[in-house]
């Protein structure tokens, strides 16, 4: 049964880069596509971008400036970058199995990220 | 692209029904036949719980249903219990940028 699994740090300052790695156990990464959504405090899921397994990717129209997601195979891991942060980035982010672009079928527990000096 | 629209709120007391709605537009939900939902219990990880309009991925109680008409996709729970008390979110693929977009959720209450 594949489990996920967010790492990084819980805190980032503004106008920083936020890294994040998922990394995926009981199931090799290159069978399926992958995708990152977060979640702010108290409000509902925003879906942030998606990877194929071949490599190509898809991100959200309002952050695809600022996103980049890569995958190592080798480690069996994918990352999120997200670069310029500010406060409104301050989320619960979640990492997902995608069997397709358009639903996340298994998910990681999350990991919160705060924004701040 | 604007979230979708759902109602903040519904409830129902146990055995019941209950619809939840998520509206968009030709799209995204009127557009295509890929609207998901998923529950979330406070403080977890959302879990899918309908994908493709109707289809209930394995494990999923059939308690648990999905349709679509023209822009409006609906979720509706029947025989309501006590674990069904959750936010539950509704996403639909956009096929004009290739992404996702999610309703703003709805809170579930079981009476």
């Amino acid at each position: 049964q594949v489990q996920l699994q967010e790492s990084g740090p819980g805190l980032v300052k503004p106008s920083e880069t936020l890294s994040l790695t998922c990394t995926v156990s009981g199931g090799s990464i290159s069978s399926y596509s992958w995708s990152w959504i977060r979640q702010p405090p108290g409000k509902g899921l925003e879906w942030i971008a998606y990877m194929y397994y071949s490599g190509s990717t898809n991100y959200n129209p309002s952050l695809k400036s600022r996103v980049t997601i890569s995958v190592d195979t080798s480690k069996n891991q994918f990352s999120l970058k997200l670069s310029s942060v500010t406060a409104a980035d301050t989320a619960v982010y979640y990492c997902a199995r995608s069997v397709t672009i358009t639903f996340m079928d298994v998910w990681g527990q999350g990991t919160t990220v705060t924004v701040s000096s | 692209q604007s979230a979708l629209t759902q109602p903040p709120s519904a409830s129902g007391s146990p055995g019941q029904s209950v619809t939840i709605s998520c509206t968009g537009t030709s799209s995204d939900v009127g557009g295509y036949n890929y609207v998901s939902w998923y529950q979330q219990h406070p403080g977890k990880a959302p879990k899918l719980m309908i994908y493709e309009v109707s289809k209930r991925p394995s494990g999923v109680p059939d308690r648990f249903s999905g349709s679509k008409s023209g822009n409006t996709a609906s979720l509706t729970v029947s025989g309501l219990q006590a674990e069904d008390e959750a936010d539950y979110y509704c996403s639909s693929y956009v096929g004009s940028n290739n992404f996702v977009v999610f309703g703003g959720g709805t809170k579930l209450t079981v009476l």
